[in-house]
This record gives C-alpha cells, sequence and structure tokens, in this order.
C-alpha cells in the first residue's frame, strides 16, 4: 500500500546541517512535499519537488530526490534553534491523494 | 494578509453535544481540507472540497460532516461527539488541489 516513512527524531548543534530523510512507497507520486510544524501552530509549506526533478534549492534548503530508491531528504544549511521543528513528508500520488510521513522532530542544540 | 483562520482554538466539551468548528480562508482558494492530527497516528484526511456544494470524504470521515456553501468557508461539524474525537484538527487550503498550501492554526478538542 501507501506509505511514507521517516525518522522519529533528528538532534544537531547548531550551526551544522541537518538531514532530515523519507522514504515513500507509491511509485507513480507527481510531486513530494515537506512541511515544517513549529509547537503551537499549524503546518507550513517548506517547499515541494516534481518527481521528474533530481533537486531543488531554495536559499538554506535543498531538497533531494532519488527516484530509482524513492527516497527524499530535506537538508537544512547552518542550522538555527528557530530551525527546532516537526518536519513532516508528504507525497502527492497520480490519484491526487496526499500521503503524509509521521514526522521527524528536529531538535537544535546551542 | 493571506490566511485561513480557525474557531475555537481550544474546545472541551461533553459526548454527544454537537458542535461546529469553522474555518476561513481569505485566498479565493478552490480546494479545502479537514485533517486531524493524532500522536502516533499523523495527519489523517477527514474530508475535502473541491469548489462550492463539492466535498467528498476523506480517510476518517466517520463522525463528521462539512459543508462548503461559500467558496470561504467549510466548517467541520461534529454530530454527536466522542471521546475518540479527541484530536488536534486542521483546515487547510489551496488554489488548485494539488497540495495543502496553507494551514489554520489548529482547534484543539477534548471530548470527555
Amino acid at each position: 500500500g501507501e506509505d511514507v516513512e521517516q525518522s522519529l527524531f533528528l538532534s544537531v548543534r547548531e550551526g551544522d546541517s541537518s538531514v532530515i530523510n523519507c522514504t515513500y512507497t507509491d511509485s507513480s507520486s507527481t510531486y513530494l512535499y515537506w512541511y515544517k510544524q513549529e509547537p503551537g501552530a499549524g503546518l507550513q509549506l517548506l517547499t515541494y519537488i516534481f518527481s521528474n526533478m533530481d533537486m531543488k534549492q531554495d536559499q538554506r534548503l535543498t531538497v533531494l530526490l532519488n527516484k530509482k530508491d524513492k527516497h527524499l531528504s530535506l537538508r537544512i544549511a547552518d542550522t538555527q534553534t528557530g530551525d527546532s521543528a516537526i518536519y513532516f513528508c508528504a507525497e502527492r500520488t497520480a490519484n491526487r491523494k496526499l500521503i503524509w510521513g509521521l514526522g521527524t522532530s528536529l531538535a537544535v542544540n546551542p | 494578509e493571506a490566511q485561513v483562520t480557525q474557531n475555537p482554538r481550544y474546545l472541551i466539551t461533553v459526548t454527544g453535544k454537537k458542535l461546529t468548528v469553522t474555518c476561513s480562508q481569505n485566498m479565493n482558494h478552490e480546494y479545502m481540507s479537514w485533517y486531524r492530527q493524532d500522536p502516533g497516528l499523523g495527519l489523517r484526511q477527514i474530508y475535502y472540497s473541491m469548489n462550492v456544494e463539492v466535498t467528498d470524504k476523506g480517510d476518517v470521515p466517520e463522525g463528521y460532516k462539512v459543508s462548503r456553501k461559500e467558496k470561504r468557508n467549510f466548517p467541520l461539524i461534529l454530530e454527536s461527539p466522542s471521546p475518540n474525537q479527541t484530536s488536534l484538527y486542521f483546515c487547510a487550503s489551496s488554489p488548485g488541489g494539488r497540495y495543502e498550501a496553507f494551514f489554520g492554526q489548529g482547534t484543539r478538542l477534548t471530548v470527555v
């Protein structure tokens, strides 16, 4: 069935790079998304990548997509304490359904 | 400012007492949806709407109703809430239904 998996926790030091990984099972995915949820807030769309792309860069964020392995990653350069949040990976399938991962909680230590 | 507004932010109610959580967006988006977020289960879609008077079930629609009489509003109705509907609820909207572009701040509902 359709599934999106992420590791639950990641801890990094301030100033280091963070890499959050995601794997998905549906090969018919059209778009893949990264959302950020800060405590007590709704989800915020960070970035997305079309399934025929390998990489997308947006300021400190780099998204890498390996379609063969169905693996998506989000790299945050120069991680700051304000980046502490839960990051969700989501996949839009060909039938327009959105499949969500459970989220990766990123802790940034000073 | 572009936003999705949910009300109330927090609600404690008793089993069986009908309630409505409102959702309003000011971006003229066609697509709106409701999610619930539960620990260990992530985000699950309850209902969605592609446009006015067009609604459809998501993954967990049981016990919920929605309506879309106007483009900007998409209320979530719990006719007879039960404790298993205690959850954090989010409304979202987008211009074309390709992704959930904007989320509301969430409504934390407790049913006792």
